[in-house]
């Protein structure tokens, strides 16, 4: 079965400052993987996403993450923090090999960007 | 506009009173899902629909029922609700099931917090 860990909860930078979101993924099959992000009281929008073509992803606001497979790795960056970038962000894993499940998708704990002024 | 809505967007009710909270597409998407977010936890699926008239469990299935006779409709119900149940709930939809095999972005509504007291 699959999973994901991000592992921080929380991470604060200042305005300006690169950002790090780190998540590692466990998937017995080919996954496909996702950086969705959550701002307060709203929905859940795609920031971007991996399914087995460039292992360099760019995304939208200027974020981008990259596949490594060999670490099982999947963080998110972003070379310079905005005060609109305060928000929790979710990896998340689907499982490409079980037909059965469609279109399954596989949560992380989140982790909540703190980006000070 | 394409998008997913879903109603009410706020809920307070008592333990074992039924409730239904609607969910609705317009992208003429085959798969729907339903998420419920609890702190710490991220989003586990409670029940997916690979297409009309198909419905599965997810991983949180127990105390909610879901039925799929339109396309575009995907209500999540609880029969008798519990104050475990108070939680944030997301509907998402995609455009295909199986045969994406996890490849497509999921579109998520707005959310409804319901509150059980």
């Amino acid at each position: 079965a699959q999973s994901v860990t991000q592992l921080d909860s929380h991470v604060s930078v200042s305005e300006g400052t690169p950002v790090l979101l780190r998540c590692n993924y466990s998937s017995s099959y080919s996954p496909s993987l996702f950086w969705y992000v959550q701002h307060p009281n709203k929905g859940l929008q795609l920031l971007l996403k991996y399914t087995s073509a460039a292992t360099l992803v760019k995304g939208i606001n200027g974020f981008e993450a990259e596949f490594k497979k060999s670490e099982t790795s999947f963080h998110l960056t972003k070379p310079s923090a905005h005060m609109s970038d305060a928000a929790e962000y979710f990896c998340v894993v689907s499982d490409q090999g079980k037909p059965r499940y469609g279109n399954k998708l596989v949560f992380g704990a989140g982790t909540i960007l703190r980006v000070k002024s | 506009e394409a998008q997913v809505t879903q109603n009410p967007r706020y809920l307070i009710t008592v333990t074992g009173k039924k409730l239904t909270v609607t969910c609705s597409q317009n992208m003429n998407h085959e798969y729907m899902s339903w998420y419920r977010q609890d702190p710490g936890l991220g989003l586990r699926q409670i029940y997916y629909s690979m297409n009309v008239e198909v419905t599965d469990k997810g991983d949180v299935p127990e105390g909610y029922k879901v039925s799929r006779k339109e396309k575009r409709n995907f209500p999540l119900i609880l029969e008798s609700p519990s104050p475990n149940q108070t939680s944030l709930y997301f509907c998402a939809s995609s455009l295909s099931g199986a045969l994406a095999g996890g490849r497509n972005e999921q579109f998520f509504g707005p959310g409804t917090r319901l509150t059980v007291l």
